[in-house]
């Protein structure tokens, strides 16, 4: 699987859209970019995945680049409860195992 | 069926003593992993059934632990002898088939904290 970087931490306002970045520039034609999310004391939740096309759905928006080397995880309106860690994966849809990195910390401040 | 269930949440052990904890995933899933993390840290892979069968193990798995997952329902993961280094949150998902769609369904986790 491709390797990602994310910025290590983020603040965002309430009630304002939070966008998360991600780069994956060595994901190759096969692997989509997976969004999980972590909120303190749970497991990963799934957000949205997309292979080139952008992606919505009611959590949130996937901005993928043309060349695919780079997204962004847009979160439209932030609130508190999605304070979290997001994590930004490159992998294919058959593979096994996710590596999951150490993630973007956001917190969303009132 | 509301999720993967995770059982203990949490266990505190001495070092040496085994502990084993149980998954139980969602009831349609067939694919079931074994992850875990440590503070500051992303889940790390260790091991993953299709159905009964273990398929895939991380170098991470180390003599000391086993997984079963008998008739292709719950999971569990057993850890002898345990050290101060297996302190960590232990994270079960499942999924129907590949990752695909959806990806994993992760349940809770089990914290463990060896002393």
């Amino acid at each position: 699987d491709a390797k990602t970087t994310q910025p290590p931490s983020m603040d965002c306002a309430e009630g304002r859209a939070a966008n998360l970045p991600c780069n994956h520039s060595t994901i190759s034609g096969n692997e989509y970019v997976y969004w999980y999310r972590q909120i303190h004391s749970q497991g990963p939740q799934y957000i949205i995945h997309g292979l080139k096309n952008n992606e919505t759905n009611e959590m949130a928006s996937l901005i993928i680049t043309e060349d695919r080397k780079s997204s962004t995880l847009i979160l439209p309106h932030a609130t508190l409860r999605d304070t979290a860690v997001y994590y930004c994966i490159a992998a294919s849809v058959t593979g096994n195992q996710f590596y999951f990195g150490t993630g973007t910390s956001l917190t969303v401040i009132p | 069926d509301t999720g993967v269930s995770q059982n203990p949440r949490h266990k505190i052990t001495k070092r040496g003593q085994n502990v084993t904890f149980r998954c139980d995933p969602i009831s349609e899933h067939n694919r079931l992993y074994w992850y875990r993390q440590t503070l500051g840290q992303g889940p790390e892979f260790l091991t993953y059934f299709q159905n009964e069968a273990q398929l895939e193990k991380s170098r991470l798995l180390s003599d000391r632990f086993s997984a079963e997952r008998p008739k292709g329902s719950f999971s569990t993961l057993e850890i002898q002898r345990t050290e101060q280094g297996d302190s960590a949150m232990y994270l079960c998902a499942s999924s129907l088939g590949d990752r695909g769609s959806l990806g994993y369904t992760f349940g809770s986790g089990t914290r463990l904290t060896v002393v």
